[in-house]
């Protein structure tokens, strides 16, 4: 069966630190992968999403980046922290299509002070 | 363009009342849509998913949900409901030939024991 491992479950970072979250999917191959922030009030925010190795799409500009160096290996990083990077992060999964929905890790809570 | 719209911010509800979760897409082609289910801290849980067949479907923990096409609705539904169902719920859409899932902003239940 597949899984997702989505680590670290919490982290507090100072403003101007980087950030390095990571997310690896198990039991499937060439899946599709995502970076969702969730903050307080706003719903569930797309970042990046990548269809495979080396292919990052940006949906939103911001102070973060993503990498795909493995097939099931989806990256978000910071050079440098910002207070607004504060947060709830989910990495998800998919089939190459989408249509059978996600599958999420259980997040990081990032507070950035 | 697809979209979701879950009109309820919050809902409160005794506990063994029945309750309905709203939820309203906009897509001009066919679509996929899926119930999640997001605990205090926890990532989000498949609840149930309309891909194709009967508008009625039935999902994890007696929670079902029907597919309106002409309300372009896709309404939650649970008929006596838990103290433990006491959640965020969010409403997806992904269009045919679309790759990424579009969420509400989510409805947060509340139940009153």
């Amino acid at each position: 069966s597949q899984t997702i491992h989505q680590w670290p479950a919490t982290l507090v970072q100072p403003v101007g630190s980087p950030l390095s979250l990571e997310c690896t999917v198990e039991g499937t191959s060439n899946p599709n992968l995502y970076w969702y922030r969730q903050a307080a009030g706003r719903g569930l925010q797309l970042l990046f999403y990548s269809v495979g190795i080396g292919q990052i799409s940006s949906e939103v500009p911001q102070n973060l980046s993503a990498s795909r160096p493995q097939d099931r290996q989806f990256i978000l990083s910071s050079k440098k922290l910002l207070l607004s990077d504060s947060g709830f992060y989910l990495c998800a999964w998919s089939v190459s299509s989408g249509n059978y929905g996600y599958t999420f890790g259980s997040g990081t809570r990032l507070t950035v002070v | 363009a697809q979209s979701v719209t879950q009109l309820d911010s919050q809902v409160p509800v005794f506990e063994e009342a029945p309750v309905e979760l709203r939820c309203n897409y906009s897509s001009s082609v066919s679509v996929y849509l899926f119930w999640y289910v997001q605990y205090p801290n926890q990532g989000l849980q498949l609840l149930l998913k309309y891909l194709s067949g009967s508008t009625l479907v039935k999902g994890i923990n007696g929670f079902e949900a029907e597919f309106n096409k002409s309300q372009t609705s896709f309404h939650l539904r649970k008929p006596s409901v838990h103290i433990s169902d006491t959640a965020e719920y969010f409403c997806a859409v992904i269009s045919g030939g679309y790759q990424k899932v579009t969420f509400g902003t989510g409805t947060k239940l509340q139940v009153i024991p």
